[in-house]
């Protein structure tokens, strides 16, 4: 079955310092990867994904995620975080008509 | 265009009873789900329908049923409620596998669930 896996409970970054969240994915067959953000008390909302094609995906709010078949790994980035990019962050899997979720990360961006 | 609605937002129930959430999307999309949201757990799927008049299981099904109404509609019960179901409960919704937004779920704000 395919999974995906958040090593990271949290991660801390300073306002204006890039921002990496990763992730890396166990499927059989071609991947198809997404990246959800969930803000406090509020549902989770899409945010790029991966099907084919150019391993840099760009997404909503300056995020962009590098595809690493070797590496098995579909890490979140952003050049300079902003405080209100503090939030929960999940990768997900497709397969068999579902999503499956990683743990998720909590972002902290200090000002 | 209210995208994907839960109700009720927050219920508490005792051991034993029972209540259903419900779920409706007006986006014309053939799949939802249900899936709960556990501290250190990520989100789970409990059940799915791919489209309308099928359901499915997902990863943690047990204490829980599901009705597919309709295609707008797609109802979680709990038929005797546990401590252990004590979580937040997301529905989403999506365009069915195979076409090219599939995948990308719309979700409901969340239903909190306290069962004591």
């Amino acid at each position: 079955a395919q999974s995906v896996a958040q090593p990271e409970d949290q991660v801390n970054v300073a306002e204006g310092n890039p921002l990496t969240v990763k992730c890396t994915y166990s499927v059989s067959g071609n991947p198809y990867l997404f990246w959800y953000v969930q803000y406090p008390n509020r549902g989770l909302q899409f945010l790029l994904k991966y099907i084919t094609g150019d391993n840099l995906v760009k997404g909503s709010y300056g995020f962009e995620a590098e595809f690493n078949k070797s590496q098995t790994s579909f890490h979140l980035k952003k050049p300079s975080a902003l405080v209100s990019d503090s939030a929960l962050y999940f990768c997900a899997v497709y397969g068999n008509n579902r999503l499956a979720f990683g743990k998720g990360n909590q972002v902290v961006v200090i000002p | 265009n209210a995208g994907v609605t839960q109700t009720p937002k927050f219920q508490v129930l005792k051991t034993g009873q029972s209540m259903t959430l419900q779920c409706a999307q007006d986006m014309n999309h053939n799949s939802m789900y249900w899936y709960r949201q556990d501290p250190g757990m990520g989100l789970r799927l409990i059940y799915y329908s791919a489209s309308e008049g099928t359901t499915d299981k997902g990863e943690v099904p047990n204490g829980y049923n599901v009705s597919r109404l309709n295609k707008r509609e797609f109802s979680l019960r709990l038929e005797s409620a546990a401590p252990s179901q004590t979580s937040v409960y997301f529905c989403a919704s999506s365009e069915w596998f195979g076409t090219p937004r599939a995948g990308e779920l719309f979700f409901g704000e969340g239903s909190r669930l306290t069962v004591l």
